[in-house]
């Protein structure tokens, strides 16, 4: 079983459209939760940390379920600027993140 | 904004030769990192760096890897014979602190062996 688990896509949809992606992951013992941000040939960037009571950040809303072991990012209002690969990455007590396959999101004018 | 910079940003080696790709993390920073990206393929972490240690590895990093913080700034991976599958998009990171730290990435070296 992959220890991070995402569709990856792609998700095709419409400016304005209100759009979500799901990602589960394997280590129970996962500590901190983030969603990373992609672009083509680019270096990850930080999208937001995802904690145990859920979290949003403008258009972005994380949510975390620890007993199902699942991580949920929620974006609203799509812009074109928001098309890229979205990375659901876990990672333990020590440094490692551990990144999933990433969802590809494509925003259409 | 400070920043995470590596170089080169492209790197095309034959195989076996012995490649080094530098980074300069973000100066208040204490923890560094290297992970690498196959093309089409996941972020995968390689080791994670602190007080001029390895505290972390994993299994990719073998003994033809190394790391070095040759001085106060620079941070280097060292791939000593390289092969085929080193191609890669090597990523450098660093946080100030481990855990719910933020650690973040350099604009990768893109490696080519042939």
């Amino acid at each position: 079983r992959k220890e991070v688990e995402q569709d990856p896509g792609p998700f095709n949809v419409p400016e304005g459209a209100t759009v979500a992606f799901n990602c589960t992951y394997s280590n129970s013992a996962s500590q901190s939760f983030f969603w990373y941000r992609q672009d083509c040939r680019k270096e990850p960037k930080l999208l937001m940390s995802v904690y145990s009571s859920g979290n949003e950040d403008g258009r972005f809303t994380a949510q975390l379920n620890r007993a199902s072991q699942y991580i949920s990012l929620l974006i609203r209002d799509s812009k074109l600027s928001d098309s890229a690969t979205y990375l659901c990455v876990v990672s333990n007590a020590g440094n490692m993140l551990t990144f999933g396959g990433g969802t590809r999101l494509m925003v259409k004018p | 904004e400070p920043e995470v910079t590596q170089t080169p940003s492209h790197q095309v080696t034959q195989m076996g030769q012995e490649v080094i790709l530098r980074c300069v993390p973000i100066s208040n920073h204490l923890y560094f990192y290297w992970y690498r990206q196959i093309l089409g393929q996941k972020v995968e972490f390689l080791v994670s760096f602190y007080n001029n240690e390895i505290s972390e590895k994993s299994e990719i990093f073998d003994d033809q890897f190394s790391v070095e913080r040759p001085d106060g700034s620079n941070f280097t991976l060292k791939i000593r014979s390289t092969k085929l599958e080193d191609s890669a998009m090597y990523f450098c990171a660093s946080s100030r602190d481990r855990g719910q730290e933020t650690q973040y990435f350099g604009p990768g070296t893109r490696l080519l062996v042939l």
